[in-house]
């Protein structure tokens, strides 16, 4: 079966660092995502990799080793507002996207 | 300004009577999905369509249809709602699959009573 996992629940505080991460097992793979999602509100897109390495993206960077399954988001200089739940999603062989269940991140002052 | 747009967004209802939620994108996009949500199972794919159509099962499509008569729209049909579809649900549009970034609508929040 296919089975993407992540920590249910994360907590940080203001002004850190945090890395949510994210294992995979699928049927091929075509490129990992990571949207952010509010509470009540829609998934919007982070990142996405698909080769192995590190992208920076701001205060916000992923990383992705393909041979070990797993990727990470990374947050720095953590803001009230990064407070949200942070989807990984793994496009598979037949080029479906394969959801996690979603980290939710606390943010603490 | 481009979006997805989805209509009720709050919808109160009582079992077996139909209902449909409706999506529309003004992008051209190709795919159009819908995903429902729920506590610590994240999103769940219920149907797809890669173009005019054409439609495709996601993994949890039973009780649900859809239809793609023009691009833009995607209508999720509930023939006959039950308690168990009580959820979060999301309507996505995307150039294609796969590395393509997928756009949503803000949602609607469906209750069956």
């Amino acid at each position: 079966g296919q089975n993407i996992d992540q920590p249910t629940e994360m907590t940080a505080t203001e002004g850190a660092i945090v890395q949510i991460n994210c294992t995979y097992q699928t049927s091929g793979f075509n490129g990992l995502f990571w949207y952010q999602q509010h509470a009540g509100e829609a998934p919007t897109f982070l990142s996405y990799n698909v080769l192995d390495g590190l992208e920076e993206k701001g205060r916000f960077s992923s990383f992705l080793s393909r041979s070990k399954g797993y990727s990470y988001l990374l947050l720095k200089e953590l803001q009230m507002k990064d407070s949200a739940s942070y989807l990984c999603a793994v496009v598979d062989s037949n080029y479906q996207l394969i959801w996690g269940a979603g980290t939710k991140l606390i943010i603490k002052p | 300004e481009a979006q997805v747009t989805q209509n009720p967004r709050y919808l109160i209802t009582v079992t077996g009577k139909k209902l449909t939620v409706t999506c529309s994108q003004n992008m051209n996009h190709e795919y159009m999905s819908w995903y429902r949500q729920d506590p610590g199972l994240g999103l769940r794919q219920i149907y797809y369509s890669m173009n005019v159509e054409v439609t495709d099962k996601g993994d949890v499509p039973e009780g649900y249809k859809v239809s793609r008569k023009e691009k833009r729209n995607f209508p999720l049909i509930l023939e006959s709602p039950s308690p168990n579809q009580t959820s979060l649900y999301f309507c996505a549009s995307s150039p294609g699959t796969g590395e393509n970034i997928q756009y949503f609508g803000a949602g609607t929040r469906l209750s069956v009573l």
